[in-house]
């Protein structure tokens, strides 16, 4: 039973362009939550998805992200025209119930913009 | 409100010493506590985690301390090993499911 899967383990960006980073959650997970980690400091919450509906994205930064959890495929965090302070590991968790049910991280991806 | 502050930012301790990690935080409606291990370049697993109407839980060498009225918990990590050495997030969730985390603690075990 695969765990969570995230791709790419590291993305490299220049300014100005977009950055997409796929998560497949674990087998019968149907939430995906993902989280922003900047060097040295703890995970910060972005936004709590199911199957094709946005269920809180109170941390997602008003402009340039979104994300989406389609009925097929994995869920995607898209960043458009990243910036310098985009750079972070970006980490994705997924569970059955939502979090007293198992709430499995993924290894993340982490993307350097230059 | 959301915050969750955990001290120290960093910790040494001897093998076979006790580690110990504190958070507090202060939202009442927080409901869960869990506790994450992270090696580097990994994402954070979870330890051990619980509920405001315990007081105590212990896994293994593992053990949350509750304190509600305080509203502070805290890891203990008896018999400290090497392999023990990572950096470790304490959580809380308000039923909303999403975790607020504390800033870290990187542990260090010397041999």
């Amino acid at each position: 039973n695969a765990g969570v899967m995230q791709n790419p383990r590291h993305l490299v960006r220049r300014r100005g362009q977009e950055a997409r980073l796929r998560c497949s959650p674990m087998k019968g997970h149907s939430h995906v939550y993902w989280y922003r980690q900047l060097p040295e400091e703890g995970l910060k919450f972005m936004v709590y998805l199911q199957k094709e509906n946005i269920i809180d994205e109170s941390g997602m930064p008003k402009e340039r992200f979104s994300a989406e959890f389609p009925k097929e495929g994995p869920s995607i965090l898209r960043i458009q025209q990243v910036v310098r302070g985009d750079s972070a590991a970006y980490f994705c968790a997924s569970s059955v119930w939502g979090r007293r049910h198992g709430y499995t991280f993924g290894s993340g991806t982490r993307l350097t913009v230059v | 409100q959301q915050q969750v502050k955990q001290s120290p930012q960093s910790l040494i301790v001897q093998k076979g010493g006790i580690s110990i990690i504190n958070c507090a935080y202060e939202n009442t409606a927080f409901d869960y506590f869990p506790w994450y291990q992270q090696f580097p370049g990994k994402g954070p697993a979870l330890l051990i985690a619980i509920r405001p109407d315990v007081s105590e839980k212990k896994e293994g060498r593992f053990t949350i301390s509750f304190n509600k009225s305080a509203k502070q918990f805290s890891l203990h990590i008896m018999d400290s090993q090497p392999g023990d050495s990572a950096t470790y997030f304490c959580a809380a969730s308000p039923r909303a499911q999403k975790l607020v985390f504390g800033q870290g603690t990187r542990l260090t075990i010397n041999p």
